[in-house]
Formats: C-alpha cells, structure tokens, sequence
C-alpha cells in the first residue's frame, strides 16, 4: 500500500511571492502517477497538476510546476506569483497500479494581501 | 466546472436512516470513484466502477454499496446511518480504469442527527 505525507498542515505565504509546499510518498510500485489537488472554501476538488513517474522532466502549469525527485521519493509544488484565489487547501497524491488515489493529509495555504 | 455531477448538493437525515447519492460522470469516462472526506479520517477512496463492473474496493463500510448503471452514472447507498457518517462524498470520474486523472464532482455533504 502506498503512504503520503504532508509535513506542513498551514503555510502563509504574500501576494505575487513564491511558495513551495512539500509532500513525500512511498510505493513499492515502478509505475505511478502523481497529483496536486486544491480544495477552495467552496470544497471542489480541481486538479492542479499531473507528474507521471516514469516521465524525468518536471511538469509545469502556469504559474504551478513541481520538483520531482524519483529516488528521495519527494514531490513538491511551487507556486510563483501567489495570487489572492490560491487560497485553499492543498492535497498531494498517489495513484498506483490500485487505481484508487490516496491523499495526503493536506497543506492550507492562506494568500495575505 | 468539472463535468461531474452530484446530487443532493446538502442531506440531512437521522440516525438509522438510509439515503443514496447520485453521481453523473463527464462525457465519455467509463470510470467512476467515490471518496469520502471527514475531519477525522480526511480523504479516503471508498470504491470504483468501472463500465458498470466493480473494479476497486477500499475502506467501504458493509453498511454502504454502490453501482453504475448502464447510462453509466453511479449511486451510492448509505444504510443504518450513524453520527459517523457525516462527512463530504465526492464522485470522481476518469477516462479508463487506471492512470487517467480523475475529475471530481462538487461532493454531496451529508449530516447525519
């Protein structure tokens, strides 16, 4: 069974300022997908950004990119230029062979003005 | 907007009670998954359908089912409710079976007196 792992459960971070937000997994699994999910106070899940593991380059969105590190089992969001509707909770993870995703406990992220 | 519907948007009941959420998934996924989220358990997949046959199973109480139609939409049957219960559910839906992004629905809340 995979685990994920989010080490920080809120971060601040101000308008048009860089943030990263960490998450680590362990899979005994080669083959597996990766996901950054944010929950706005509405409560909707919207996808941010997809990183398949067998894929070396880092995927990017925008303003979102990741750092995928494959051997430290390591895979972190960036958002630059923070914007006022970044505001949400931030949940990592893991889809396996299982198909099923499994979560992180999740990072609230607060945007201040 | 995903594509995903659900429905109730809210459900209140009682204990004991027995109430089924709806989920309609994008046009054209086969895949539908349902995932449960409480303050205490936070973010957990329940089980997936996929072209009408069960596919994945997950922390699914013996109390709770569910299926996907033939039109493909899905339902999820809670029983003999208990305080417990209350949480948010989410539908995802995906293309295929695995490795596809799943897409999530706006989530039914339900509260359970």
């Amino acid at each position: 069974a995979q685990t994920v792992t989010q080490s920080q459960p809120e971060m601040s971070v101000q308008e048009a300022e860089t943030v990263t937000l960490s998450c680590t997994y362990d899979t005994s699994e080669s083959n597996y997908y990766l996901f950054w999910y944010k929950q706005p106070p509405s409560r909707q899940m919207i996808l941010v950004i997809r990183q398949e593991a067998y894929k070396q380059q880092n995927a990017t969105e925008n303003r979102f990119s990741v750092n995928f590190q494959k051997a430290a089992k390591s895979f972190s969001l960036k958002i630059s230029d923070s914007q006022l509707g970044d505001t949400a909770m931030y949940f990592c993870a893991c889809e396996t062979s299982g198909s099923r995703l499994t979560f992180g406990e999740g990072t609230q992220l607060t945007v201040n003005p | 907007d995903s594509g995903v519907t659900q429905t109730p948007k809210h459900l209140i009941t009682a204990t004991g009670q027995r109430v089924t959420l709806r989920c309609s998934p994008r046009s054209g996924d086969l895949s539908v998954y349902w995932y449960q989220q409480s303050l205490d358990q936070g973010l957990q997949f329940l089980i997936q359908y996929y072209n009408g046959e069960e596919r994945a199973k997950g922390n699914i109480l013996e109390r709770f089912s569910a299926q996907q139609f033939p039109d493909l939409h899905s339902e999820l049957n809670l029983s003999s409710l208990e305080l417990g219960d209350s949480a948010l559910y989410f539908c995802a839906s995906s293309v295929a079976y695995r490795f596809e992004t799943q897409y999530f629905g706006p989530g039914t809340r339900l509260l359970v007196l």
